[in-house]
């Protein structure tokens, strides 16, 4: 069945610092890809997405790119801020008629002054 | 506009007890979802909602769980008999039909089972 795989955390790094969450996926067909994020105390929200091979989703300074041929969707960014410190997830869609999303584990990042 | 609404924002039951857990997508969307977020579980999908008829129920993880969706808006989630495996953030999702669009999340309802 389909699943999503994530770099495990926790994720330290200092204010400035280069970022990469690894993601992988098992899928049929072809899903929609996304990157949620959760700040501490507030719910689920989109980051970014991406719906077919060799897109790219970005937003605030992220961004990934749909890697059909690695069904990888890593996420990047070139400077983080403490602000950025939360969980993020990755998920992807099916492709079927339900669009019910399949979510990594998740990946803490912690960002320090 | 508003966002997506669930209540109680908290709920704190004994086991064996039922509960309701209530949901109120974006008006417009006609796709509704469920999930749980736990900790040894991650996040999981629980059912979903096209208008007022649910063609997946998958993810329900046993007949004590079920939901309903009337006049293709509100969402109520139950589960009967509570056990202490059901404590868990239970988290509602909208959006428009197709599988690409994006689902907007609720704030959750965290359940814990004494």
């Amino acid at each position: 069945g389909n699943s999503v795989t994530q770099m495990e955390g926790p994720v330290t790094l200092s204010e400035e610092a280069f970022l990469t969450i690894n993601c992988t996926y098992t899928a049929t067909g072809y899903p929609s890809l996304f990157w949620y994020v959760q700040y501490p105390g507030e719910g689920l929200q989109l980051l970014l997405k991406a719906t077919k091979a060799d897109d790219k989703g970005s937003n605030k300074g992220f961004e990934a790119t749909y890697r059909k041929e690695t069904t990888s969707f890593h996420l990047e960014k070139g400077s983080v801020q403490v602000s950025d410190s939360a969980v993020y997830f990755c998920a992807l869609s099916d492709s079927g008629n339900t669009g019910k999303l399949i979510f990594g584990q998740g990946t803490t990042l912690q960002v320090k002054p | 506009g508003a966002g997506v609404s669930q209540s109680p924002s908290n709920k704190v039951t004994e086991k064996g007890k039922d509960v309701e857990l209530r949901c109120d997508p974006i008006s417009g969307h006609t796709a509704l979802y469920w999930y749980r977020q736990s900790l040894g579980q991650g996040l999981e999908f629980l059912i979903y909602f096209q208008g007022n008829s649910a063609p997946d129920k998958s993810g329900l993880p046993s007949d004590r769980f079920s939901a309903e969706r009337t006049g293709g808006s509100v969402s109520t989630l139950t589960i009967q008999r509570t056990q202490q495996e059901d404590s868990a953030v239970y988290l509602c999702a909208s959006s428009l039909a197709r599988h690409s669009d994006t689902q907007y999340f609720g704030p959750g309802t965290r359940l814990t089972v004494l």
